[in-house]
């Protein structure tokens, strides 16, 4: 089982809220990543981070923002949520290197705004 | 085009049927290769890695051919609990990694 753990799993908040989606991992790797997936949809990439004080924004335009300050957290901050967040939120971390290492994924983060 | 493309499915067989999963990449440069599974509203899970030789794990057979830029999963005596999305995903390196997940392929085993 992989040692990546989101917090909260589900959370429904109103309109205009800031949240913060958690995602810690204990398996010391360098590269972390978000992911937004809508129901029996694909994976979108919203951010990444290839190690400390690193951030990168992914294919999907997305208003939040994340910070790596700690190699084990990649919090996702949402200053001013909207229903159209309402998606399930997913952190996974690999390690890095020159061949491409796969990715472990958290549960998740279901967030639904009202 | 997208750069890693699946089968459209779903996939619908009944127990026991031998089920093979397609997909192809448009770069070239692409150097690690994956077989994810995803459960329905859950995350998604390795299932396992491609290498160029082909490899087997129990009932399910993965092969890559490079030069047709093809990757290809076999399910051979479907159980019920194989029914789940099976993601093709995709690494290459070019300038920094970078990982596709193709849209993945619903396979649903009936009794």
């Amino acid at each position: 089982e992989a040692d990546i753990y989101q917090t909260p799993r589900y959370l429904v908040i109103g309109t205009g809220k800031k949240i913060t989606l958690e995602c810690s991992q204990t398996m010391g790797h360098d590269k972390m990543y978000w992911y937004q997936q809508d129901p029996g949809m694909e994976l979108h990439l919203i951010h990444y981070s290839y190690g400390v004080n690193s951030t990168e924004k992914g294919d999907l335009s997305s208003e939040s923002t994340v910070s790596r300050i700690r190699t084990e957290h990649f919090p996702l901050t949402l200053e001013s949520a909207r229903p159209s967040h309402t998606s399930q939120y997913l952190c996974a971390s690999s390690e890095n290197g020159r061949v491409g290492y796969e990715q472990y994924f958290g549960p998740g983060t279901r967030l639904t705004v009202t | 085009r997208k750069e890693v493309e699946q089968d459209p499915g779903p996939f619908n067989v009944p127990e026991g049927a031998t089920v093979a999963f397609n997909c192809t990449y448009s770069n070239s440069a692409s150097q690690s290769f994956f077989w994810y599974r995803q459960d329905c509203r859950k995350e998604p899970k390795l299932l396992m890695s491609v290498y160029s030789s082909g490899n087997e794990d129990g009932r399910f057979t993965a092969q890559l051919n490079r030069a047709s830029q093809y990757i290809s999963l076999l399910i051979r005596d479907s159980k019920l609990s194989d029914s789940a999305t099976y993601l093709c995903v995709v690494t290459a390196y070019t300038g920094g990694f970078k990982t596709i997940f193709g849209a993945g392929t619903r396979l649903f085993v009936k009794a």
